[in-house]
Order: structure tokens, then sequence, then C-alpha cells
């Protein structure tokens, strides 16, 4: 199993400009998170996906922020217009529901730097 | 809302010895999970032990064990035998069990940073 998988690694860009990261679940893991990691308020929940659908995205800052899983396998973070404050690590982690599982497995993370 | 405190921002052991991270929480979930993970320079983060909020035996993986309070909402992690690997930053944090209402989130603290000296 090659665990969760995200790309890019590191993403340096200027500020007004589109970033998209992407996210390869675990196979079989039918939920999914996106976690902004930041000096000043650490870890935080973005949105989550259970079976490809949204269910909680009251973690998204603005409307800057958009995210979509098209299938089980893919998921992506939109930010459009990025601005320097949205320099963060960003984690995809999924997760396979069921009673007494609950353990979310974490990709690498991708570092985004907004110049 | 559920919160998770850890109120030690940085901790420091001695190569061998045993050092304890604390964390509480707040939820008024019946049923529920407490995780310690960790965070090494890679960033890469590593689930280190979990504890389901039913069972009241303290959760132990090799070197690391908990002490988990329920009454007192206090998850505390013991490493015993600390070695240089062990340093990182350790995350406590807390989910709802299916059917609990907030079911699916994960909250984490605002974890600590373990040095380990030689």
């Amino acid at each position: 199993d090659a665990g969760v998988i995200q790309s890019p690694r590191h993403e340096v860009t200027e500020m007004g400009q589109e970033v998209t990261l992407r996210c390869k679940p675990i196979s079989g893991h039918n939920s999914l998170f996106w976690y902004r990691q930041t000096m000043m308020r650490g870890l935080e929940l973005l949105i989550y996906f259970n079976n490809n659908v949204p269910i909680d995205d009251s973690g998204m800052p603005e409307d800057r922020f958009s995210a979509k899983m098209p299938n089980a396998s893919f998921s992506t973070l939109k930010i459009q217009p990025s601005e320097p404050r949205d320099s963060a690590v960003y984690f995809c982690a999924s997760r396979l529901d069921r009673y007494g599982a609950n353990v979310l497995t974490f990709g690498a993370g991708s570092r985004l730097t907004v110049l | 809302a559920q919160t998770v405190t850890q109120s030690q921002p940085e901790m420091s052991v001695q190569e061998a010895e045993t050092v304890t991270l604390s964390c509480t929480y707040d939820t008024s979930e019946s049923d529920y999970y407490l995780f310690w993970y960790k965070q090494p320079p890679s960033r890469q983060m590593i689930l280190v032990i979990r504890q389901e909020a039913y069972k009241q035996q303290n959760a132990t993986e090799n070197r690391f064990s908990v002490n988990f309070q329920k009454a007192a909402k206090s998850f505390s992690l013991k490493i015993s035998d600390s070695q240089l690997g062990d340093a990182a930053m350790y995350f406590c944090a807390y989910s709802a069990n299916a059917g609990g209402t907030s079911y699916g989130k994960l909250t984490f603290g605002q974890g600590t940073i373990l040095t380990v000296h030689p």
C-alpha cells in the first residue's frame, strides 16, 4: 500500500495565482480530509468528504478555497486567487469508516508558499 | 464543540529516560476515540497510539502508553526508554465514534515539541 499520496510536495507561487493541490487516498478508504497546518493556528480541518460527497466544509476559510472529489481515488484543493496568508502545509488524510476503526492516515503534506 | 488542550508547548528528556506529555479534552459525547500523533521534522503525521473511550484499560504500544482518565477528561502519553528518534512534535487528537453527532472530525491540540538529549 502506497499510503496517501499528495502532490506537489512544495509549491512556491506569487500572490494572485491559482494553486491546485492533489491527493490520492488509500484504496478502499471512503472518507477524505483536508487539513491546514500553520504556526499560528495549528492543525485545522478545512473540509471532509464521505463517499466522495462533501460532508462538512465549515473550515474552508473563504470563497477563494474550493475542494472537489470527483471519484474515490482523487481529490483536489484549489485556491484562487492565492494570498500570502495562505502559506501553510496542507495535509490530506483518508480513513475507512467503520465502527471501531476511526484512524486517519495522513499524506506527507504539501508546503505552499505564496509570495 | 470539542476542544483539545495541550498545556506543554515544549518538553525535554534525556535519552533512556521517561517523559509524560499531557492532554485534556472537552466533549459531551460518550463514545469517542483519543489519539496521539507524532510529527517529526519530515512533517509526516504518524499515529503513535489510540484509545477507545469505552475501554477502561489504558492502551500501550511498545514504549508508548497512555493514562486515560475519562472522568477527568485527561489523556497523557508516557514514553519510556526515550530514544533520539522520538524527538518530534506530538499532537493529541479527539474524534467522536460513528453515530456521534460530531463523527468525522479529528480535532487536534496545539502540539508539544519533544526534545531528546543524548
